[in-house]
């Protein structure tokens, strides 16, 4: 299975601060989103991407897709206590013997602390 | 509101039992999948189907087994349950081939003692 690595794992940050995630891979993708899964619940989407180099933004939130579509990141501006989740990214595989597939990362767990 | 239901949120199972998770989608999806998913692991895809009677093996199908009989319920079977497949199991569907969008149930947490 072709990897999707994600970081970091864990992040605790106090509200009012930045933080970004990262997702990335040595395989091509035709497109990548981000889903965020509350406790008790199924993940849910937030974006897809599928240009190289597109931003997509979300209120506070910012998605980049990187330019060789290998790589993308979560930029979440001045994080709130209900940003709190689990996030991950899912790669579509372009070509090889993963085409169309989708590929998860190992998600980041985000605690926002009042 | 579009759903995905599964049948079960927790579930205790003995060591050998056959488990049935249950599954429906009230989207008229043709795709549907389960997962399982463990800490640090993120979702590894079980089986797949893009069609009523249609299944395709996923990344890790050993020990399960799938049934799709109807278009809107997709059936994840343990024939023998291990207590290596204690997890949290996750349903999802989709619509067109493509980018679509998965829309996930809220997931049955199975152990087996």
């Amino acid at each position: 299975t072709q990897l999707l690595e994600q970081s970091p794992q864990f992040l605790s940050i106090q509200e009012g601060e930045n933080l970004t995630v990262y997702c990335n891979s040595s395989s091509v993708f035709s497109s990548l989103q981000w889903y965020r899964q509350e406790p008790g619940e199924g993940p849910v989407l937030l974006v897809t991407v599928v240009t190289g180099g597109e931003v997509k933004k979300l209120k506070r939130l910012t998605f980049q897709f990187g330019d060789a579509r290998k790589d993308s990141s979560l930029h979440i501006t001045a994080a709130q206590p209900g940003d709190t989740g689990l996030y991950l990214c899912a790669g579509r595989h372009a070509g090889g013997t993963s085409y169309g597939k989708l590929t998860f990362g190992q998600g980041t767990i985000l605690t926002v602390h009042p | 509101d579009v759903k995905v239901t599964q049948s079960s949120r927790y579930l205790v199972k003995r060591t050998g039992e056959k488990v049935f998770l249950e599954c429906v989608q009230d989207m008229d999806h043709e795709n549907m999948f389960w997962y399982r998913q463990d800490p640090g692991l993120g979702l590894r895809l079980i089986y797949f189907s893009y069609d009523v009677k249609m299944k395709e093996k996923g990344d890790i199908p050993e020990g399960y087994s799938v049934s799709r009989e109807k278009k809107e319920r997709f059936s994840l079977i343990l024939e023998s349950a291990s207590t290596n497949q204690t997890s949290m199991y996750l349903c999802a569907s989709s619509g067109r081939v493509g980018n679509e969008k998965l829309f996930f149930g809220s997931g049955t947490q199975l152990s087996v003692l």
